[in-house]
Order: C-alpha cells, then structure tokens, then sequence
C-alpha cells in the first residue's frame, strides 16, 4: 500500500524557518518523481514545488521561488521542503504527492498533509 | 500564472448529470494533454479522479469523464450520488512546466 506520511509543521513567526519532511513507502520511492502541494485555509490547491526521481530536475512556483529548496533522500525513502523567509501567506496544508508515471502533473497519490501557521 | 477558472459552485439532484468547467490559455489547458481533476472531501486530501483529459485511474467509477476542447476542459458526473458531495479541483501542466490548478468547484447533491 503507497502511504506518504508528511510531519515537521508547525507555528513560526514571520521570516523564520522550517523543514518538512514526507516519509514515503508501499512504492519505488528511488523512481518517483515527487511535488508539494499546498491549500491555504478554506481555500484552493496550490502547486509549490517538483523534483524528478533523481532529484536532477526541480521547478518551483512563483510565490516560493528563491525561498524554499525541494530535495530528496532516496536512501531514506523521504522528500524535503526547506521553507525560509515564511510568510503569513504561506500559512497552508502542505501535501506530498506523488508524480503519477508519465503523465506530467498528474498526482496519484497524496499525503494527510501537514499543516504550517506562520504567525506572531 | 493566475488560476485556472472554474465555477464556484454547482448542484445537482441525486441521479441526474452535472457539468464543471475549467478554462485556461494556450500555455496550459489549450497546449497540453495533462489536464486532471481531483476530488476533494472536506479534511481529507484530494483523490484524482481524471488524467489525460478523459482518463481515469483504476478504481475510479465510470461516471466521471472528462473532456477539453480548446482551452477548456470539463469534468462530467453521471447519475449523482450524495457521496459526489465534494470539491473538484482542475489541474495542467504548463509551458513553464510547472502545474497549474483551478480555483475549485463546490458541488453541492440536493
């Protein structure tokens, strides 16, 4: 059974720092490419960020772009979301998911989510 | 990249057909095949329900197809149950690639 199990969320101020972390298993962790998505309270989804199985191709969003780093540990069966600079827009449901074969931005599979409140 | 545009909201009694669209540009629903949709039941996290346009993942019923013509993509729901009750959200790559969602549909099974 695939299971995507997220954790590492949490309250921060304004500017602060956090990493979350998606532990992956039930799946070739080593051949999936893998996203971040996230969902701000009561409101739609957001694609954040990608990074290909071997971690050589990564896209992000505009609005994280030159804030969070996406990576990946292969070894360990787990996908990263380094998020500096944090803003109070950035307060979300943050979802692992997982690239659906091919099929470019397709997401088959998907975490319970994490959940980051960026406040003072 | 603004969202992809979807209705708010849509109802339907149970048994009857529902209809929602979800419009983009060239650059995105109009340019590419990888156009999906999610399910989503509130607290939980989404379910695809539809990829490639018109395909879906095992498991999935066959009441839900999905289409595109030009820059919009639909999502059709046949025969209306009360678990249907859910958000829909689409989804496509884009030329930048990079994904692009719709802002969400709420659908609402009278």
């Amino acid at each position: 059974e695939v299971q995507l199990v997220e954790s590492g969320g949490g309250l921060v101020q304004p500017g602060g720092s956090l990493r979350l972390s998606c532990a992956a298993s039930g799946f070739t962790f080593s051949t999936s490419d893998m996203n971040w998505v996230r969902q701000a309270p009561g409101k739609g989804l957001e694609w954040v960020s990608y990074i290909s199985s071997r971690g050589n191709g990564i896209y992000y969003a505009d609005s994280v772009k030159g804030r969070f780093t996406i990576s990946r540990d292969n070894a360990k069966n787990s996908l990263y979301l380094q998020m500096n600079s944090l803003r109070a827009e950035d307060t979300a449901i943050y979802y692992c998911a997982r690239d659906f074969g091919y099929s470019y931005g397709t997401f088959d599979y998907w975490g319970q989510g994490s959940l980051l409140t960026v406040s003072s | 990249q603004s969202a992809l545009t979807q209705p708010a909201s849509v109802s339907g009694s149970p048994g009857q057909s529902i209809t929602i669209s979800c419009t983009g540009t060239s650059s995105d629903v109009g340019g590419y095949k990888y156009v999906s949709w999610y399910q989503q039941h509130p607290g939980k996290a989404p379910k695809l329900m539809i990829y490639e346009v018109s395909n879906r993942p095992s498991g999935v019923s066959n009441r839900f197809s999905g289409s595109k013509s030009g820059n919009a993509a639909s999502l059709t729901i046949s025969g209306l149950q009360a678990e249907d009750e859910a958000d829909y959200y689409c989804s496509s790559y884009t030329s930048s690639s990079t994904v692009i969602f719709g802002g969400g549909t709420k659908l609402t099974v009278l």
